[in-house]
Parts: C-alpha cells; structure tokens; sequence
C-alpha cells in the first residue's frame, strides 16, 4: 500500500526565513510524485510533478527535488502570501490512464512579518 | 482553456437525508474524472473515479455513490447520510497524471 509522510505537520516562518518541507514516500514503482498548494476552504492547486530521483522543478520562491524516499520542498525568502497547507502525492505506476494519487496529510505553513 | 465547476459550496444536512453533489468540467472531452474527500486532520481519499461515460469505479466501500451520465458531467449521491459523511468534498479531473480540482464542497452531516 502506498504510504505519503509529510513533515513537519505545521511550520511558522518569519518573511525571508527560508526553510523545507518534507514528504517521504513508499510506493511500488513511481509514477509520480506531485505538490499542490491548497489555500482554506478551497481546492489544491497543482505547482510541480517530479518524475525520477534527482529532478528538480522551480516556480518562484519554491523549488521541489526528488530522491528516491523523499521529496523537499524548499521555500527560498518567503512571502505572507506563500501560507498555505501543501499537500505532497504519489502516483505508482500500472494505474492505466487513471490518475489514483495517494496524498499526505501536508503540511501547514504560515509565513508572519 | 478548461474550467471545473462544483456546487454547492457549502451543505448542511440531517443525518439520514439524501445527498446529490454534481460537478461538471469545461474545455475538454472524455476527460478522466474523480471525487476525493478531505477529512480533518486526514489526506485527500480517493472515492471515486471514471474514465468515460458510465464508467465509475469505488475505491472505498462506503455509504456513497457516484454516475456520470455525460462526458463532462460527474455525480456523488447518497441516498442516507451518515454523520462520518461529513468532510470536503472535491471533484477533480486529469490531464497526463496532473488533477485539476475544484472548489470543493463542504458537508457537514448534523
């Protein structure tokens, strides 16, 4: 069964404070890992999929990598306006053309002036 | 471009009362569609997903039923709510791996 483990499950930053989030993951054979923002009340946003350990995506003030029992989320000088809770998901592979991502409980981020 | 539309937003019901969420997607055909529920403290739990007209497969044995009767349309039904029905409900579709959520629904079972 595939597991997700994000950490830490609530983090406070200063703005500028850099910092990671964690997601450790087991599953048979990845597809996929993904990270989506998610704001109160609303639904995921999607911001990257890393495919094989060593690949690394940027957007912004994030950068996301891929090892192959974790991933990172780095934030780099963060904003206000960058808290949210994200969320950390796999994919295995042999799921056909159905996208069945398991997902982790993510991980709270609050970002103070 | 592709657009995703859930209501409603919020619902409140009675435990044992039937329950009807719809979601309907824009932009694209014969997309591959999904209802997850996000529970507190819980990850995102795939319920359902389809990948064409009639087509619906469960993931979780539960109080809870999901149709779609058009390319673009996707349905969750209960026929008696429970209060453990009570969660974020979000409709999703895909595009090579990626989901697209809505908005979500959010149901509380009283």
């Amino acid at each position: 069964e595939d597991q997700v483990t994000q950490s830490p499950e609530a983090l406070r930053l200063q703005e500028g404070e850099s910092s990671s989030l964690n997601c450790s993951y087991t599953v048979s054979g990845l597809r996929g890992l993904f990270w989506y923002r998610q704001d109160p009340g609303k639904g995921p946003e999607f911001l990257f999929t890393l495919y094989s350990a060593g690949e690394e995506k940027e957007k912004e003030r994030l950068k996301a990598t891929l090892t192959k029992k974790e991933s990172f989320l780095h934030i780099t000088a963060p904003k206000p306006e960058d808290s949210a809770t994200y969320l950390c998901a796999v994919q295995e592979g042999n799921t056909g053309t159905a996208s069945k991502l398991t997902f982790g409980t993510g991980t709270r981020l609050q970002v103070t002036l | 471009s592709q657009t995703i539309h859930q209501w409603p937003a919020t619902l409140v019901q009675p435990v044992g009362s039937p329950l009807s969420l719809e979601c309907t997607v824009e932009g694209t055909s014969n997309p591959n569609l999904y209802w997850y529920r996000q529970a507190a403290g819980r990850g995102l739990q795939l319920l359902f997903y389809s990948v064409g007209i009639g087509q619906i497969s469960s993931e979780v044995p539960q109080n809870l039923s999901a149709s779609r009767p058009q390319d673009r349309q996707f349905i969750l039904s209960s026929k008696k709510l429970l209060l453990s029905d009570s969660g974020f409900y979000l409709c999703a579709w895909s595009l090579r791996e990626k989901l697209f959520f809505g908005s979500g629904t959010q149901l509380s079972v009283l």
